[in-house]
């Protein structure tokens, strides 16, 4: 079966410092692949999206970026974090979105301060 | 660019009554899904719905699409406590397979 792990689950990071967010997936071959972010637990923004190792789709600029190292890892990363950064991060997975839908991970809990 | 705008933003009933939530767009989705998410975890896939018309049901939920494909709604029977949470709607655009068109849901709270 499927699965997806994605960690830290909380994270407190000091204004300025650098972030990276791991997802991993397993038991599935070339998952698209994706980062969100939801303020407030209400609607989910999507930040980036991966079809492959090394393709990554920006959404919204920003001062994240994001990198497909292998097939079933998607990291979220920071050079210096802003206080605007602070968030619910969620990674997820699919492969036919149209009648599959999203596999998300459990999130991370980021704060800024 | 397309929106879904989900209705009510909160609810708040006693265990045991029905509701009714909607979510509504201008647009045709070639495919609209219902999420369920709880505090401090990631939404969990309820049921797709992808012909107009359609109606599915997961036990006392019951999900359907309008005709044109433009809206949809939910409807929870006898609605107990273990129900609370978000609920989101999100839509496929049939010239895009890879994303999806969000709500920004409607929160659940049933009171024992």
């Amino acid at each position: 079966s499927q699965t997806i792990h994605q960690w830290p689950a909380t994270l407190v990071q000091p204004v300025g410092s650098p972030l990276s967010l791991e997802c991993t997936v397993e038991g599935t071959s070339n998952p698209n692949l994706y980062w969100y972010r939801q303020a407030a637990g209400r609607g989910l923004q999507l930040l980036f999206y991966s079809v492959g190792i090394g393709q990554i789709s920006s959404e919204v600029p920003q001062n994240l970026s994001a990198s497909r190292p292998q097939d079933r890892q998607f990291i979220l990363s920071s050079k210096k974090l802003l206080l605007s950064d602070s968030g619910f991060y969620l990674c997820a997975w699919s492969v036919q979105v149209r009648v599959g839908g999203y596999t998300f991970g459990s999130g991370t809990r980021l704060t800024v301060v | 660019t397309q929106l879904l705008e989900q209705s009510p933003q909160f609810l708040s009933i006693q265990e045991g009554e029905n509701l009714t939530v909607y979510c509504n767009s201008s647009s045709v989705f070639s495919s609209l899904q219902w999420y369920r998410q709880e505090p401090g975890e990631g939404p969990v896939l309820l049921v797709t719905v992808v012909t107009g018309g359609e109606v599915k049901k997961l036990k006392r939920l019951t999900f359907q699409f309008g005709d044109a494909r433009k809206d949809s709604s939910l409807h929870i029977t006898a609605a107990q406590p273990g129900d609370t949470g978000l609920y989101l709607c999100a839509g496929s655009n049939a010239g895009n397979n890879r994303k999806l068109i969000w709500g920004l849901g409607t929160s659940l709270a049933v009171n024992p």
